[in-house]
């Protein structure tokens, strides 16, 4: 089956270290997204990227970083520089050739900083 | 801002039809309706999105009236396993990436 996998789906750190975030996808999708979701709210970009080896910030990319060195991957790292990291991250996919191509996401990682 | 508005709850017995509606009365001419569910605890999931037209997939149908301010999701035997919160968003076709969810309809099956 084809899909997005996050993992892992829970994760404890200690305040002022950095946590590296998976995301994987075998959609063959171009694009990839993280996101955040704060309790009652909705979904803040924090980075996206469109093709290998090239990405661009969101909404609220500070305190974060990526990489994108396969299309199938796309790691999030929360670095210590960000000041709220306790929230659920949720990575998302689509295929950009088409215009009206819907997001597909993962089931989500729980990030609990202490 | 959302752009749509949705009933906060609903609740519906298993195996009959649920039918969610959908406000979105400034809708523009380029602007999709996306639904989405999310299920306590898991990634939003993608549902079905149309136009004008109605449409239908395996999950459910889209009903769109004629003039596009509202819309229905219909899920027309509703599992338990339906139980979730239901989103209905307006994105224009080039832009779908900035998704931004409203409170939503909880969706209740009760057996």
């Amino acid at each position: 089956d084809g899909g997005i996998t996050q993992s892992p789906k829970y994760l404890f750190r200690k305040e002022g270290q950095n946590v590296t975030l998976s995301c994987e996808q075998n959609l063959n999708h171009d694009a990839m997204y993280w996101y955040r979701q704060d309790p009652g709210q909705g979904l803040r970009l924090i980075y996206y990227s469109q093709i290998v080896n090239d990405f661009q910030k969101g909404d609220i990319a500070e305190g974060y970083s990526v990489s994108r060195e396969k299309k199938e991957s796309f790691p999030l790292t929360v670095t210590s520089a960000q000041k709220n990291p306790t929230a659920f991250y949720l990575c998302a996919s689509k295929q950009v050739r088409m215009n009206n191509s819907p997001l597909h996401f993962g089931n989500g990682t729980r990030l609990t900083v202490t | 801002d959302a752009k749509t508005t949705q009933p906060p709850s609903m609740d519906c017995a298993e195996g009959r039809a649920a039918n969610l509606p959908c406000n979105h009365s400034t809708i523009s001419g380029n602007e999709y309706v996306y639904w989405y569910r999310q299920i306590h605890s898991q990634g939003p999931q993608y549902i079905i999105h149309g136009l004008k037209n109605n449409e239908t997939n395996e999950m459910a149908s889209l009903i769109i009236t004629e003039d596009r301010k509202s819309s229905t999701l219909i899920l027309p035997h509703a599992t338990l396993r339906d139980t979730a919160v239901y989103y209905c968003i307006v994105l224009p076709s080039y832009n779908t990436d900035k998704l931004i969810f409203g409170t939503g309809t909880r969706l209740q099956v009760f057996p």
